[in-house]
């Protein structure tokens, strides 16, 4: 079974803050995801990685950066928190480009004061 | 522009009956087509698939069905169960993008009444 980890389930933070979110995979998968997740908007894709060092943005990337400097893991990073960025942050995890299919965290409820 | 429509954002359904999501996609290179399942302070989990090369994909209690024609899926869970309640998206993808990023629908809840 993937196991998909983040390092925190609830997170309060002041705006201005920077913020650290990790997501660890088991699996050794290629491709690791970020995306937030809002009530009426569904999920939306932050930022994504397809090997080690490499990154690529999703359809809504301001105001985040990623890291991934290992295969296993992906940090998403929130140079200065804003209340807007108040969400719930999901990431996942995907096999070779051949399959579709992606494997979630439980996510990282944010909140942004 | 959404790519991916759920226009019921909610639905209720009787234990025992059928319950039918829908899903509607307007990008003509999408060929493949998930659900997922999502429980309140969990993360989605994956229900069910298709390739555009099928119209039909059956596991257990829930199928789902593709016409390519008209741009439209369907999830089809039957009898309906109260542990079905949940949040459920559906999501396309390019199976020849590289990267095989998602895109998902809003979600419609669904609500099984004992």
């Amino acid at each position: 079974d993937v196991k998909v980890t983040q390092s925190s389930r609830y997170l309060v933070k002041r705006t201005g803050e920077k913020v650290f979110l990790e997501c660890v995979q088991d699996m050794d998968h290629e491709n690791m995801f970020w995306y937030r997740q809002d009530p009426g908007l569904g999920l939306r894709l932050i930022y994504f990685s397809y090997d080690v060092k490499m990154k690529e943005k999703g359809d809504i990337p301001e105001g985040y950066s990623v890291s991934r400097e290992k295969k296993e893991r992906f940090s998403l990073i929130l140079e200065s928190a804003s209340t807007n960025q108040t969400s719930m942050y999901l990431c996942a995890t995907g096999r070779t480009l051949s399959v579709n299919e992606q494997f979630f965290g439980p996510g990282t409820r944010l909140t942004v004061l | 522009d959404q790519q991916v429509k759920q226009n019921s954002p909610s639905l209720s359904v009787q234990e025992g009956r059928i319950s039918i999501l829908n899903c509607d996609y307007t990008n003509s290179m999408f060929d493949y087509f998930l659900w997922y399942k999502k429980y309140p302070a969990e993360g989605p989990t994956f229900l069910i698939s298709i390739s555009s090369i099928k119209d039909k994909n059956e596991d257990g209690r829930f199928t789902v069905f593709l016409n390519k024609s008209a741009k439209h899926l369907s999830l089809h869970i039957v009898p309906s169960q109260p542990g079905d309640s949940a949040v459920y998206f559906c999501a396309a993808s390019e199976g020849n993008s590289g990267y095989s990023t998602l895109t998902f629908g809003k979600g419609t809840m669904l609500l099984v009444s004992p």
